[in-house]
C-alpha cells in the first residue's frame, strides 16, 4: 500500500523559511518522480514543483521559482521542499504526490503552512 | 502557459447523470486527468489519460476528450459523489502540470 506522510508545516512569519518532508513507502521510491501540490484555503489545486526519480531533475511553478527548492534522498525514501522568503500567498496545505509524469497517482494527507506576522 | 476552464458548479439529482467539462485550446491533443476531492480530504485520482479508470473507481465514472473540451461523466450519481472535481493536463513543452479551477458537484 502506497503511503505518503508529510511533515514540517506550521506558522512562520513573512520572509521566513520552512522545510517540508515527505516520507514515502509501499513502492520503489527511486523509480518515480515526486511532486508537491498546494491548496490555499478555499481555493483550487496548484502544482508547485516536481523532482525526477533518479536523475534529480527539477521543475518549478513560476510562483515559487527562486524561492523554493525541491530535493530527495532516495536512501531514506524521503522528499523535501525547502521554502524561503515565504509570503502570505504561500499559505496553503501542501500535498506530497507520487507523480507519473503526466499525472498524480497518489496523494498524502497534506501539511498546513501558514505565513502570517 | 496552458489554461484550463471548468464550470464553478454542477447540480444533479441522485440517480441522474452529471457531466463536468474541462475546456482548453485543442485539449483533445492532450491527455486529461481528473481528481475528486471530498470536503476535508486529499484529492483522489478518478480518471487518467482521458478515460482510464484507476483500480477502485466505480464504473459509473467515465471520461472523454475531443476538440476543445474534455468531459468527466458520473452516471447514477450518489450522495458520496458530492465533491470538488479538478481536471489536469501536462504541458509537455514546459514540463508543467496545470490544473483547472475545479467544479463543485452538488447532489440535490
Amino acid at each position: 500500500e502506497v503511503q505518503l506522510l508529510e511533515s514540517g508545516g506550521g506558522l512562520v512569519q513573512p520572509g521566513g523559511s520552512l522545510r517540508l518532508s515527505c516520507a514515502a513507502s509501499g513502492f520503489t521510491f527511486s523509480d518515480y518522480a515526486m511532486s508537491w501540490v498546494r491548496q490555499a484555503p478555499d481555493k483550487g489545486l496548484e502544482w508547485v514543483s516536481t523532482i525526477s526519480g533518479s536523475e534529480g531533475n527539477t521543475n518549478y511553478a513560476d510562483s515559487v521559482k527562486g524561492r523554493f527548492t525541491i530535493s530527495r534522498d532516495n536512501s531514506k525514501n524521503t522528499m523535501y521542499l525547502q521554502m524561503n522568503s515565504l509570503r502570505a500567498e504561500d499559505t496553503a496545505v501542501y500535498y506530497c504526490v507520487k507523480d507519473l509524469i503526466a499525472y498524480f497517482e497518489y496523494w498524502g494527507q497534506g501539511t498546513l503552512v501558514s505565513v502570517s506576522p | 502557459s496552458y489554461v484550463l476552464t471548468q464550470p464553478p458548479s454542477v447540480s444533479v439529482a441522485p440517480g441522474k447523470t452529471a457531466r463536468i467539462t474541462c475546456g482548453g485550446n485543442n485539449i483533445g491533443s492532450k491527455s486529461v486527468h481528473w481528481y475528486q476531492q471530498r470536503p476535508g480530504q486529499a484529492p483522489v485520482l478518478v480518471m487518467s489519460h482521458d478515460s482510464a479508470r484507476p483500480s477502485g473507481i466505480p464504473g459509473r465514472f467515465s471520461g472523454s476528450n475531443s476538440g476543445n473540451a474534455a468531459t468527466l461523466t458520473i452516471s447514477m450519481v450518489e450522495a458520496a459523489d458530492e465533491a470538488d472535481y479538478y481536471c489536469q493536463v501536462w504541458d509537455r513543452g514546459d514540463h508543467l502540470r496545470v490544473f483547472g479551477p475545479g467544479t463543485k458537484v452538488t447532489v440535490l
